[in-house]
């Protein structure tokens, strides 16, 4: 099976709010993390990484925290807007640092 | 242009027919990444080529797909006898480097939808 995926396939929200998307993970010995960002008819786009010696990294707006201790971690948005909304994967990347996508979750931000 | 330049974005062919998708990566980048994303689904890794070689093949579903990047930059995936199941988007990516000290971060390309009829 993957060894990267979501909990929840779509997660809608009002304008202004915080968003948190969830991503675990199954592979203990991965050791970078990266999340993506997939809007509608174009290629992903890199939002953040993280590596394994940290368990949170801030962004412009955005926010990541890894648990190793459950193996999960999760992407925080600030006040989300509408041009926040599309597909949301977490990457798990190996020594190799191919990374290897989950299934991804649809963020919906309602105006 | 400054990004990952694919083509072509959309190819409808028949079962059965060969297929060519190029991929044009960011200028300097070493490493080139194939994935493909059928609907719904995250992108699943093909095949990496860091310069001319591929460090990494183990993605590709059968010997019906291969890929070449002759001189280090522009990268050709080759399908051959395609069949309704190959429909998806193919996703290239390029990066500065991979491992070690590298960021990691990939620039992905628009994709070429190809369709097998």
């Amino acid at each position: 099976g993957e060894s990267v995926g979501l909990h929840l396939p779509t997660l809608s929200v009002q304008e202004g709010d915080n968003s948190i998307i969830n991503c675990a993970y199954s592979n203990s010995a991965s050791d970078y993390f990266i999340w993506y960002k997939q809007e509608s008819g174009k290629g992903p786009q890199f939002i953040i990484d993280i590596r394994s010696n940290m368990d949170k990294r801030q962004g412009q707006r955005v926010t990541v925290l890894l648990n190793k201790t459950v193996k999960h971690l999760s992407l925080q948005i600030a006040a989300t807007q509408p041009g926040d909304s599309a597909v949301y994967f977490c990457a798990e990347g190996g020594g190799s640092y191919i990374p290897t996508f989950g299934r991804g979750t649809s963020l919906i931000v309602h105006p | 242009g400054a990004g990952v330049s694919q083509t072509p974005s959309n190819k409808v062919t028949e079962k059965g027919k060969y297929v060519e998708l190029r991929c044009d990566p960011i200028s300097g980048h070493t490493a080139l990444y194939w994935y493909r994303q059928s609907l719904g689904q995250g992108p699943e890794f093909l095949i990496y080529f860091q310069g001319t070689g591929a460090a990494d093949d183990s993605g590709l579903p059968n010997d019906r797909f291969f890929a070449v990047r002759p001189e280090g930059s522009v990268s050709t995936l080759k399908i051959q006898r395609t069949e309704r199941g190959d429909s998806a988007v193919y996703l290239c990516a390029s990066s500065l480097s991979s491992g070690g000290a590298g960021t990691g971060e990939l620039f992905f390309g628009e994709g070429s939808r190809l369709t097998v009829l």
